[in-house]
């Protein structure tokens, strides 16, 4: 079945320092990729949604200097924090579509936690 | 903007026991998807089960079945014969049909299922 592949899967950084996070369809070609955001007991934020060949669409009040999108290939899809802060520390998720209909179902990865010191 | 609410933070249930997971959700439009996602502590995203809101019947799945009340917007989880490995995060989620970036899943907050043997 469709699997999608998020790395690191944990990764800790010095503030101010960037760290790039990669989302991966591995058995399918993903037209669309969703980013979320999780604090801790929280639910699933939409932060962006990221199209293959053209810019992302972000959500209000996602600053999108701060989080790069770039969705350069029909599989693969990445998240840059830039100049991360501690505050910055949270878990993020990404899901792909599989096919560009309505049906088409959303698989998620693994999501990344990101500790910023 | 659609809006989905869980009114229970927490639940818990004794194995081999019927539970049932609430959800309410805000909208104006008439077709939609609705979701219960659930997320082990391995934080891994699991489709539970899906429902189109132009059918009248209610989705199964195995265990797992749902009670959807397109007028009164409800869409509650009924998990029969529970078992330990059910524990986990439950979230309901609406997702638009329409196109143009609206096909992003918005989340409600979350019931923790808990199990007891």
């Amino acid at each position: 079945g469709a699997v999608v592949s998020q790395h690191p899967s944990r990764v800790i950084c010095k503030s101010g320092t960037s760290v790039k996070i990669e989302c991966r369809s591995l058995d399918f070609q993903a037209t669309t990729m969703f980013w979320y955001r999780q604090f801790p007991k929280q639910s699933l934020m939409l932060m962006a949604t990221s199209n293959e060949g053209s810019k992302a669409t972000y959500e209000q009040g996602v600053e999108k200097d701060k989080f790069l999108i770039n969705h350069a290939s029909l599989t693969l899809s990445t998240l840059t924090v830039t100049s991360a802060h501690p505050e910055d520390s949270s878990f993020y998720i990404c899901s792909a579509r599989v096919g560009v209909g309505n049906n088409s179902p959303l698989h998620f990865g693994n999501g990344t936690r990101l500790t910023v010191t | 903007a659609q809006t989905v609410t869980q009114s229970q933070p927490e639940m818990s249930v004794q194995e081999a026991e019927t539970v049932t997971l609430s959800c309410t959700y805000d909208t104006s439009e008439s077709d939609y998807y609705l979701f219960w996602y659930k997320q082990p502590p391995s934080r891994q995203m699991i489709l539970v089960i899906r429902q189109e809101a132009y059918k009248q019947q209610n989705a199964t799945e195995n265990r797992f079945s749902v009670n959807f009340q397109k007028a009164a917007k409800s869409f509650s989880l009924k998990i029969s014969d529970s078992q330990l490995g059910d524990a986990a995060m439950y979230f309901c989620a609406y997702r638009s049909v329409g196109g143009g970036g609206s096909e992003k899943l918005v989340f409600g907050k979350g019931t923790k299922l808990t199990v007891n043997p």
